[in-house]
């Protein structure tokens, strides 16, 4: 059974970096056939893509265009988790923030969520 | 990006109603859809893909067609358990675009 333990701070301060990490057990970050997601949710409820890695041949990155520039996401083999930053939050980053798999074998589906993850700006 | 547009926004039904939630892209996104339930304070859950193929697990009461722009989600019965928000998303074009939910109460 796949599970995905997210961590970290629920509190940051505008203009500074949002980090969280997302802990795999039950697959590996470098599975051929799955990607790892970060997504979040506003606190109207809206559901947004900030983007994805996946292991090939090499690393694969993608980002939603809404926080590209700010959006990095950052695998590690070692510790088998990959990890979101993003830089100059404001307000309007304030989300519950979620990391899931994307089985990608024949199709592409979030089929595990982890528990998601709130976090705050504010000063 | 794809957008996706979802009616209602919200229902409310009877334990043992057939409940339809429609979910429609601004083009063409082939099968390319997937449905989730979230309950309040949890994750979506996943219980359709590719449109009409159900995830291991979930009750057969819910069921999904369509394809192209247009597509339809039904719980068959509903249950007290069904309370929660659905989502339609695609994954035809990146960025991954989802619905923006359908609230789904008990009468």
């Amino acid at each position: 059974q796949v599970q995905l333990q997210q961590s970290g701070p629920g509190l940051v301060k505008p203009s500074q970096t949002l980090s969280l990490t997302c802990a795999i057990s039950g697959d590996s970050v470098s599975n051929n056939s799955a990607a790892w997601n970060w997504i979040r949710q506003s606190p109207s409820g809206g559901l947004e893509w900030l983007g994805r890695t996946y292991h090939r041949d090499k690393w694969y990155y993608a980002y939603a265009l809404s926080v590209k520039g700010r959006i990095t996401i950052k695998s590690d083999t070692s510790k088998n988790q990959f990890s979101l930053e993003l830089d100059s939050v404001t307000a309007e980053d304030t989300a519950v923030y979620y990391c899931a798999r994307d089985h990608l074998e024949y199709s592409s589906y979030f089929d595990y969520w982890g528990r998601g993850s709130l976090v705050t700006v504010s000063s | 990006d794809i957008q996706m547009t979802q009616s209602p926004s919200s229902l409310s039904a009877s334990v043992g109603d057939r409940v339809t939630i429609t979910c429609q892209a601004s083009q063409d996104i082939r099968n390319y859809l997937n449905w989730y339930q979230q309950k309040p304070g949890k994750a979506p859950k996943l219980l359709i893909y590719d449109a009409s193929n159900m995830e291991t697990g979930v009750p057969s009461r819910f069921s999904g067609s369509g394809s192209g722009t247009d597509f339809t989600f039904t719980i068959s019965n509903l249950q007290a358990e069904d309370i929660a928000t659905y989502y339609c998303q695609q994954y035809d074009n990146l960025p991954f675009t989802f619905g923006p939910g359908t609230k789904v109460e008990i009468k």
